[in-house]
């Protein structure tokens, strides 16, 4: 079965620095999203994007957040300047259809320590 | 405002026992859709399933079954005979139909502990 891939499964980074997470959703999925799940809370929506633009955002994504698809495979998450807030384990999804809300299917995350 | 409470924050049985997982939503839309996410303990999220908010039948899949009653605003999950591989955390989540990028808003999680 297809799936949502995301790299590195750990990322340890110093505060301040910039950090791209990456992903490669499911191949005919139109729909990308980010999440991110602070340690053992409520999973948090962060952006979702469609058609090479930004779809929706959450107020968590400030301006030091951006996505990007830079090529027809992979999509990225990078935090310009993290904090130590931003440690958290952050979840790419994709989905197949533009209506009826398709499920989203998750990757297995990638667990971001900022020290 | 969209919202989805799952006040059993825990809930811990013993193996063989059957369980149902509390879900309660708050939308304003006449059209959304609901979902339940299964997170073991090896952290991935997995879709179980969703529900569109026209389609009150309730769904059962193997030992899993769904009760949506839109009376209540309730999504409920129960399991039936209940194994070890069953723990985990699980969350209900529920998406607007109204809203442009299909945000899925998420409750708090049942961590779900089966003991042997």
């Amino acid at each position: 079965e297809p799936e949502v891939t995301q790299t590195p499964s750990h990322q340890v980074t110093q505060m301040g620095q910039e950090v791209i997470l990456r992903c490669v959703p499911i191949s005919n999925h139109l729909y990308f999203y980010w999440y991110r799940q602070i340690l053992g809370q409520k999973v948090e929506f962060l952006v979702s994007f469609y058609n090479n633009e930004i779809s929706e955002k959450s107020e968590i994504f400030d301006d030091q957040f951006s996505v990007e698809r830079p090529d027809g495979s992979n999509f990225t998450l990078k935090i310009r300047s993290t904090k130590l807030e931003d440690s958290a384990m952050y979840f790419c999804a994709s989905s197949e259809d533009l209506g009826n809300n398709q499920p989203q299917h998750f990757g297995d995350g990638t667990r971001l320590s900022i020290l | 405002a969209q919202k989805v409470t799952q006040a059993q924050t825990e809930i811990s049985v013993v193996e063989k026992e059957d369980v149902t997982l509390d879900c309660v939503y708050e939308t304003r839309d006449t059209t959304y859709y609901l979902f339940w996410y299964k997170q073991p303990p090896s952290g991935e999220l997995v879709f179980l399933i969703r529900r569109n908010s026209f389609d009150e039948q309730n769904e059962i899949s193997g030992r899993y079954s769904w009760n949506f009653q839109k009376s209540t605003s309730s999504f409920n999950f129960t399991i039936t005979a209940s194994q070890v591989v069953d723990s985990a955390v699980y969350f209900c989540a529920l998406s607007e139909d109204n809203n442009a990028g299909n945000m899925l808003t998420f409750g708090g999680g049942t961590r779900l502990m089966v003991k042997p």
